[in-house]
């Protein structure tokens, strides 16, 4: 089966970094996304990936390795307004959105 | 650019009512459009993927003849909860994807639904 694996919820503290691990087991692999949602909101797009290595954009990073089916994202600088869950998604061989069951972010003063 | 609008944001009905949710495409055209559930706590689950002008194709376990999807235009998907229960109440979202190579889609605002 399809299998997509991120920790329920982490804790940080502001102006700390953290870094957000998804594992995905999937028939085929297209790219990985990852997504941002507030409570209450839909999720808005924050990077994707579909080749090995570490794609920065400002404050977030992510990175994949496609032989160990891995990726993580990375938050630099913690606000406070980071705090929402943090969604993992794998594109299958089928072109089909695999989501992972996404990671809650506390964000601690 | 690629957003996409969801109307209404916010829905009440009684039971056994229906419900209809417009989700469009303002700035660009979507070959294919997405509807999601998401309950209290949980992640997004994949209700049907709808392409223009063809029937949608319903996950398992979804009813097709409750959940109605019809996507009439490049720019505009409807999803009809027909005869509505309490068990319906949840965040109904869909998203929008324009056939480029980045496979990104981009979602709507979402509609709260509350069946009383």
């Amino acid at each position: 089966g399809q299998n997509i694996d991120q920790p329920t919820e982490m804790t940080a503290t502001e102006g700390a970094i953290v870094q957000i691990n998804c594992t995905y087991q999937t028939s085929g692999f297209n790219g990985l996304f990852w997504y941002q949602q507030h409570a209450g909101e839909a999720p808005t797009f924050l990077s994707y990936n579909v080749l090995d290595g570490l794609e920065e954009k400002g404050r977030f990073s992510s990175f994949l390795s496609r032989s160990k089916g891995y990726s993580y994202l990375l938050l630099k600088e913690l606000q406070m307004k980071d705090s929402a869950s943090y969604l993992c998604a794998v594109i299958d061989s089928n072109y089909q959105l695999i989501w992972g069951a996404g990671t809650k972010l506390i964000i601690k003063p | 650019g690629a957003v996409v609008s969801q109307h209404p944001s916010r829905v009440i009905c009684k039971s056994g009512t229906s419900v209809k949710i417009e989700c469009r495409s303002l700035d660009f055209q979507a070959t294919t459009m997405f509807w999601y559930r998401q309950f209290p706590k949980q992640s997004l689950m994949l209700m049907a993927t709808s392409n223009e002008g063809s029937k949608a194709t319903y996950e398992q376990g979804v009813e097709k003849d409750k959940f109605l999807i019809n996507h009439a235009s490049l720019t505009l998907s409807t999803l009809t909860v027909t005869s509505a229960h309490p068990e319906d109440s949840s965040f109904y979202i869909c998203s929008a994807y324009s056939g480029d190579r980045s496979y990104e889609q981009y979602f709507g605002p979402g509609t709260r639904l509350t069946v009383t």
